[in-house]
């Protein structure tokens, strides 16, 4: 079963433009982390936000996570063209520490 | 940061042969490493948690005598797809933990396997 999704599922914006992205989840989680995956490669881990934690910067991006609502964003602000992946949110299973369950992913596209 | 490399990228095999795909934690020791597929256009899907030194705990649906998994090391976890068969054309992908129990998990490039 999944833990996170995604929305929306495909974005298309102008470089320069702020991208959001976001994730609802369905248990108790400690923790969410975002991930990117450029097309058919690994995933690069981007941001891991606690369930003590409301936001959190990291350079161009910014996470926020409501655990009253079970949902998290991922901003990208001044988007480029090299941010265009797809995006994913994982949870760890159960609640607990140790496998992460992904969401579907949304496939973000920056044109030039 | 920490790095994690899969071997090989790819590999095209025949119908009924063994594919070993290794995954390595190049700068940190890992006690946990996870095996994930991923079909085209679609998410991660969690196949099986490798624990150094002990029997691999499979996700349900995961034929554990078809995925074999063997994490001899700190370092390395091998994954080889038993009788290979087209259906299991795939994208492989494992992801490692360190030693200190840090929630994150490293992902390597994946491994592409393709079933003819």
């Amino acid at each position: 079963s999944q833990q996170g999704e995604e929305d929306p599922q495909a974005l298309s914006i102008q470089e320069g433009e702020n991208a959001t992205m976001n994730c609802s989840y369905k248990t108790s989680i400690n923790n969410l982390q975002w991930y990117r995956q450029n097309s058919g490669r690994g995933l690069v881990h981007l941001i891991l936000i606690r369930s003590n934690e409301r936001e959190k910067h990291s350079g161009r991006l910014r996470v926020t996570l409501d655990t009253s609502k079970k949902s998290s964003s991922l901003l990208i602000t001044a988007s480029r063209a090299a941010d265009t992946a797809s995006y994913f949110c994982a949870g760890p299973k159960g609640g607990s520490q140790g496998n992460l369950i992904f969401g579907k992913g949304t496939k973000l596209s920056v044109k030039p | 940061g920490a790095v994690v490399s899969q071997h090989p990228s790819w590999v095209i095999c025949k119908s009924g042969t063994s594919v070993k795909i290794e995954c390595r934690s190049l700068d940190f020791q890992a006690t946990t490493m996870f095996w994930y597929r991923q079909f085209p256009k679609q998410s991660l899907m969690l196949m099986a948690t490798s624990n150094e030194g002990s029997k691999a705990t499979y996700e349900q649906g995961v034929e554990k005598d078809k995925f074999l998994i063997n994490h001899a090391s700190l370092t390395l976890s091998t994954l080889t797809v038993t009788s290979a068969h087209p259906e299991d054309s795939s994208f492989y992908i494992c992801s490692a933990r360190s030693l200190g129990g840090e929630e994150t998990q490293y992902f390597g490039p994946g491994t592409r396997l393709l079933v003819l």
